[in-house]
């Protein structure tokens, strides 16, 4: 089976630009989370999605945004990127969200210049 | 917020020795899990412990859990190189939809 696949794996892009980045889930699984990683802040929860619909949201400014289509794949969209935003984002897949195991793709590490 | 603190914040043994470490959190859960992440790339699942459980192993890995302390142990036993790793705790909370909450992690060196 295969795993969580994020893609790119690595993004460098300047500030005030925007950033989609990918995220297809495990077979099956229609819980997608995602989550920003910094030496700072460590693992941060952005939002979960399921069946299509956010479920829940971090403590984020209105800049991140995500949403997941009908295969369970998912987006996140990071508009009026800043320099703060350069950091690890995570995507987790899980079956039906947090009573389940989530399972990470190998992240998309973005640079913001 | 972090839920989960893990401690130590870093730990260094050599190969062959146990490696332990713990994880405290804030508020009832459903389950906790445990990850270990290599150096800044993604997050490997190693053992998910419901509330209502007490001990789970996998391999060379025993995780404990004691909810009247609100603390989980991992125990690595008979450490290798290749376990060299950053080890996380995420609590998944009682609360509707839960989503996990990480603690700052524990840095693991073994040394051969």
């Amino acid at each position: 089976k295969a795993g969580v696949t994020q893609t790119p794996r690595y993004l460098i892009k300047t500030r005030g630009q925007q950033v989609t980045l990918s995220c297809s889930p495990i077979s099956g699984h229609r819980s997608v989370s995602w989550y920003q990683q910094t030496p700072g802040q460590g693992l941060q929860f952005l939002f979960e999605y399921f069946s299509e619909t956010q479920r829940n949201k971090g403590n984020f400014p209105g800049r991140f945004s995500g949403r997941q289509f009908s295969n369970s794949r998912s987006e996140m969209n990071v508009s009026t990127l800043e320099l703060g935003d350069s950091a690890l984002y995570l995507c987790a897949s899980s079956l039906s969200g947090g009573n389940t195991e989530a399972f990470f793709g190998q992240g998309t590490r973005l640079t913001v210049v | 917020s972090q839920q989960g603190e893990e401690d130590p914040q870093a730990l260094s043994i050599q190969e062959g020795e146990n490696a332990t470490m713990n994880c405290s959190y804030k508020t009832s859960i459903n389950n906790l899990q445990w990850y270990r992440q290599n150096s800044g790339r993604g997050l490997v699942h190693l053992i998910l412990i419901r509330s209502n459980e007490r001990e789970k192993h996998s391999g060379r890995l025993r995780v404990t859990l004691d909810t009247s302390k609100k603390s989980s142990s991992l125990l690595i036993t008979a450490s290798r190189a290749a376990d060299t790793a950053s080890y996380f705790c995420a609590t998944a909370h009682n609360s509707g939809y839960s989503t996990l909450t990480f603690g700052k992690g524990t840095m693991l060196l073994v040394s051969p």
